[in-house]
Parts: C-alpha cells; sequence; structure tokens
C-alpha cells in the first residue's frame, strides 16, 4: 500500500525558514517524480514543486521560485521541501504527491502538514 | 497558465440524484484533465484521469466527459459517502492548475 507521510508542521514569522518531510513507503520511491501542492485556508490547490525520479530536474511554480527548494534522497525514501523568506501567504496546508509514469498525474497523496507565517 | 473554472461553486442534491459538475479551461487542454475529491480532513483522492479513465478501486458511479476546453463529471446516483468537494486538474501544460472546486452536499 503506498503510503507518503509528510512532517514539520508548525508556526514561524515572515521572513523565516522551514523544513518539510515527506517519507514513502510501499512502491519504489527511486522510480517516481514527485511534488509538493499546498492548499490555503478555505482555498484551492496550487501544485508548487516537482522532483524527477533521479533530482535531474526541478521545477517550481512561479509563487515559489527563488525561495523554495525541492529535493530528496532515495536512500532514506524522503521527499524535502525548504522554504525559505516565509511570506503570510505561504500559510497553508503543504501536500506531497507521488507522480504517476505513464500519465504524469497525482495518483497519491500524502495527508498533509500545516504551515502557519504569522508574527 | 491556464485558468481552470467550475460551476457551480457550491451544490445541493439528493440521494440517488444524478449529479453534474462543470470544469472550463481558458484554452484547449486536449483532454489533459483530470478530477479529485477532497473530503473534509483529508486530502485529494484521485477519482478520473484523462477526461474518462476512472482510476483504481474508484467506484463506477463517476464518470467524465469532455474535450476542447469543456469537461464535466457525473455521479450518476449519489451516495451519503460522496458529499465532499470536487477539483478538476489540467495537465496539458506546465504549471498544471487546479479549480477552485465544487462543493456537493446533501439535501
Amino acid at each position: 500500500e503506498v503510503q507518503l507521510v509528510e512532517s514539520g508542521e508548525g508556526l514561524v514569522q515572515p521572513g523565516s525558514s522551514m523544513k518539510l518531510s515527506c517519507v514513502a513507503s510501499g512502491f519504489t520511491f527511486s522510480n517516481y517524480g514527485m511534488n509538493w501542492i499546498r492548499q490555503a485556508p478555505k482555498k484551492g490547490l496550487e501544485w508548487i514543486a516537482l522532483i524527477y525520479y533521479d533530482s535531474s530536474s526541478k521545477y517550481y511554480a512561479d509563487s515559489v521560485k527563488g525561495r523554495f527548494t525541492i529535493s530528496r534522497d532515495n536512500s532514506k525514501n524522503t521527499l524535502y521541501l525548504e522554504m525559505n523568506s516565509l511570506r503570510s501567504e505561504d500559510t497553508a496546508m503543504y501536500y506531497c504527491a507521488k507522480l504517476d509514469n505513464n500519465y504524469w498525474y497525482f495518483d497519491f497523496w500524502g495527508p498533509g502538514t500545516m504551515v502557519t507565517v504569522s508574527s | 497558465d491556464i485558468q481552470m473554472t467550475q460551476s457551480p461553486s457550491f451544490l445541493s442534491a439528493s440521494v440517488g440524484e444524478r449529479v453534474t459538475l462543470s470544469c472550463r479551461a481558458s484554452q484547449n487542454i486536449n483532454k489533459y484533465l483530470d478530477w479529485y475529491q477532497q473530503k473534509l480532513g483529508e486530502a485529494p483522492k484521485l477519482l478520473i484521469y484523462n477526461t474518462n479513465n476512472l482510476h483504481t478501486g474508484i467506484p463506477s458511479r463517476f464518470s467524465g466527459s469532455g474535450s476542447g476546453t469543456d469537461y464535466t463529471l457525473t455521479i450518476s446516483s449519489l451516495q451519503p459517502e460522496d458529499v465532499a468537494t470536487y477539483f478538476c486538474l489540467q495537465r496539458n501544460s506546465w504549471p498544471y492548475t487546479f479549480g477552485a472546486g465544487t462543493k456537493l452536499e446533501l439535501k
């Protein structure tokens, strides 16, 4: 059974940094692209970052480009999101999501971890 | 970026009723359209990919159709467990973009 579990939840001040993790199990993590997707309170979903299975390519939404960094450690089956220069508008539930290899849809998601940016 | 517009924003329907949700893209997305179901407090779950393909384990009362810019999710006979918010997602081009969602409740 595919499982994704995010961690790193917390309250931080504007301008600070935070790192999220997502531990994967139930599939060969090193074979799949992975994503971070977020959902602001009572708002819709926003894709923010993608990393290829071998870290050879990374892509970001304009809203986080230059501030957030996606990475992975295939030996630990873990996906990361390093977030710098956090803003109030980054307050959201952050989900990691696995990318299907054939059709590139998000086939499995974690339960999410909440990040609150507030002074 | 491609804008996705869902309608209605809110829908109330009775158990057993046929329900139709709509999603419109700001440009042709070549059937690269997925539907997700999100229940309160849970992560989104993939229902349908590429317009009309049911994801593994999804009940056959869910179906999708459409082409070009206009797409539809249909629930043939609404069940109590279908109460949720439904999002569409376009995968025609990066960045992938979601619709704002349709919140479905029981009448």
